[in-house]
This record gives structure tokens, sequence and C-alpha cells, in this order.
């Protein structure tokens, strides 16, 4: 099975960095997402992590331990856009679907 | 255009009617998902398929049925709605390679009454 955990809220500040973390437990692992949604919308794509160590994508950064089962979001920068929920999800193999975590709400306030 | 359309974007129905949501796609993906997203639950997988021969049920298919009409194509019905299927649905695909990353429509958001 799999159990993917992320915190439920968070708050930060414009201007400021965040780091949203994301611990998973799986039987296999084949890649770590990051999704961001804003309220009603769809989900859209961030960032992928395979192996180990940091990819970065202009403000966003995201880190990759596959021996501790953890990854992280880095926001840099944050604007008021930027409030929004980050989703987690991990594929455990090649040909399994995305299972998500339950996202954590970032506010970010002025 | 939308590489990834759904239809319809809003829906209000009565329990037990029978109802279908539709998704298009443009990309030439080979798979194709639905999930359900409900207020502090997350995205749940009800049904996903990896290619038009080929369905497999997530982790809440009861209640559900799909059809993958082609490639580009694939249907989720609820065959008898109750309220309790009052959800935001979405649909997404996906490359066979790679990265696999899954790409989301805009949403269908259905009540059932």
């Amino acid at each position: 099975g799999q159990n993917i955990d992320q915190p439920t809220e968070m708050t930060a500040t414009e201007g400021a960095i965040v780091q949203i973390n994301c611990t998973y437990q799986t039987s296999g692992f084949n890649g770590l997402f990051w999704y961001q949604q804003h309220a009603g919308e769809a989900p859209t794509f961030l960032s992928y992590n395979v192996l180990d160590g940091l990819e970065e994508k202009g403000r966003f950064s995201s880190f990759l331990s596959r021996s501790k089962g953890y990854s992280y979001l880095l926001l840099k920068e944050l604007q008021m856009k930027d409030s929004a929920s980050y989703l987690c999800a991990v594929r455990h193999s090649g040909n399994t679907p995305l299972v998500f975590g339950k996202g954590t709400r970032l506010s970010v306030i002025a | 255009d939308a590489d990834v359309t759904q239809t319809p974007r809003n829906r209000i129905t009565k329990t037990g009617k029978r109802i279908m949501l539709e998704c298009s796609q443009t990309k030439g993906h080979d798979r194709m998902y639905w999930y359900r997203q409900d207020p502090g639950l997350g995205l749940r997988l009800i049904y996903y398929s990896f290619d038009v021969k080929d369905i497999n049920k997530g982790e809440i298919s009861d209640g559900y049925s799909v059809s993958r009409q082609a490639q580009a194509k694939f249907s989720l019905s609820l065959e008898s709605a109750i309220p309790n299927q009052t959800a935001l649905y979405f649909c997404a695909t996906s490359e066979a390679s790679g990265s696999r990353t899954q790409y989301f429509g805009p949403g269908t958001r259905l009540l059932v009454l």
C-alpha cells in the first residue's frame, strides 16, 4: 500500500520562502510529482523527481530523498498568486497511476 | 484549445438518475484516468485505462463504470446517482513512457440531490 503525508495548511508572508514537506511509504517507487491547484480549478504539474537531489525550476524547487521517503517543495519570493493547494503524488511503478496526498493549502499574506 | 476537455462542467441531478461525464483529449496520450476530489480527502482514483482495450478499477470504483470509446475519449457513468457521489470529478491523461506526467482536465462539478 501507499501512505502519503503532507501538512494540511501553511501560511507564509509575501516575498518570503516556504517549504512544503511530503513523506511517503510505498511498496515501490517510480517517481514523485508536485502539483499546484487553485480553488475550484484543475491541478497543474509543477515538478517531477525520480532521482535523489534538487530540481530547480524558476521560483520553485523540489527535493527528493528516496532512502528517507521524503520530498519537499520550496517556493521562493512568494507572491499572492501562490496561494493554492499543493499536492504531492507518488507513482510506485511505471504501470500504475499516481497516488495523491491530501494536499497542503498555502495562504500567502501581505 | 484545451488539450483535455470535460463535459459537462457543471451538473445537477437527482438521486437514482443515470448520468455520464465525458472526457476528450488531443494530446495523443494512450493513458487516461478518472479521479474524484472531495474536501479533506484529496484526489482519489476511480478508474483508469492504458489503451482502448484496457480498463482497470481504482481505489473507489463501486457505483461507477467507464467506457474507452477511442484513444481520445474516456467516459465515466454513474448508473444510479446517490448524494455521496457529489464531488468534483477530474479526467487526466499521460503518455505511456518517460515521466508519464498526468495532465488534468478542467473538472466537472457534480451535485446529486
